[in-house]
């Protein structure tokens, strides 16, 4: 198994602004991604986190609105760039094995609030 | 993705068995059926995965129709700390793409 957790928890933010939110396992995993959740909706998926190398972002996502960072094994981080009240979300990341059949681990989230 | 369904809400009473269906009609032959839940105020976690027979841990039970087209998790005997949204999820790649899940309320 694995423990992931991230900083920070919550913040609130101006308009306009960028944030970094950091996302550290407590052992390799092969695989890193970064979601996110809109109030009262289900989890969307931002990017697949490459360790040294560019994410991998889903559609409607791109690098200059999300740059992502994948050092190592088991950190990386996600930045929510130029921000807007609609970038208003809960942040997660995950990681685990890239097989189809081994579970994914995920952090407690990060809680944006843009004003 | 293939896709699955699933009901948007469900009750249940506290310590009965709880019964969760989801319909995946195009899954493919190599997509695993993963179930995750989110607890209130909390990041997924991993509940069960199976590819074509039953599957028991821990915390649930994962029964999967013959032709594969649906599957049910089984909650042996829900507690208050069941409450939650539990995703069913078709996964063939390393990427989870999560639905609406079904909201389980559990009734005390």
């Amino acid at each position: 198994s694995a423990v992931i957790s991230q900083k920070p928890s919550r913040d609130i933010c101006q308009r306009g602004t960028s944030l970094t939110i950091q996302c550290q396992v407590d052992s390799q995993v092969t695989m890193m991604f970064w979601y996110r959740q809109q109030p009262g909706q289900s989890l969307t998926l931002i990017a697949t986190a490459n360790q040294g190398s560019e994410a991998t972002y889903e559609s409607g996502f791109v690098i200059d609105k999300f740059p992502i960072s994948r050092p190592n094994l088991t950190f990386s981080t996600l930045t929510v760039s130029n921000m807007s009240p609609e970038d208003s979300s809960i942040y997660l990341c995950s990681g685990g094995r890239g097989d189809s059949y081994n579970e994914q681990f995920f952090g407690p989230g990060t809680r944006l609030t843009v004003l | 993705d293939a896709k699955t369904t699933q009901p948007n809400s469900m009750e249940s009473n506290e310590e009965e068995p709880v019964h969760l269906p989801c319909n995946h009609s195009t899954i493919s032959g190599t997509d695993y059926i993963h179930w995750y839940r989110q607890l209130p105020s909390q990041g997924p976690e991993y509940v069960i995965h199976g590819l074509t027979s039953n599957v028991n841990n821990r915390m649930a039970s994962l029964a999967i129709a013959e032709d594969r087209k649906s599957s049910t998790l089984i909650l042996h005997r829900a507690t208050l700390r069941d409450a939650a949204v539990y995703y069913c999820i078709l996964r063939g790649v390393a990427k989870l793409t999560f639905g609406t899940g079904t909201r389980l309320t559990i009734i005390p």
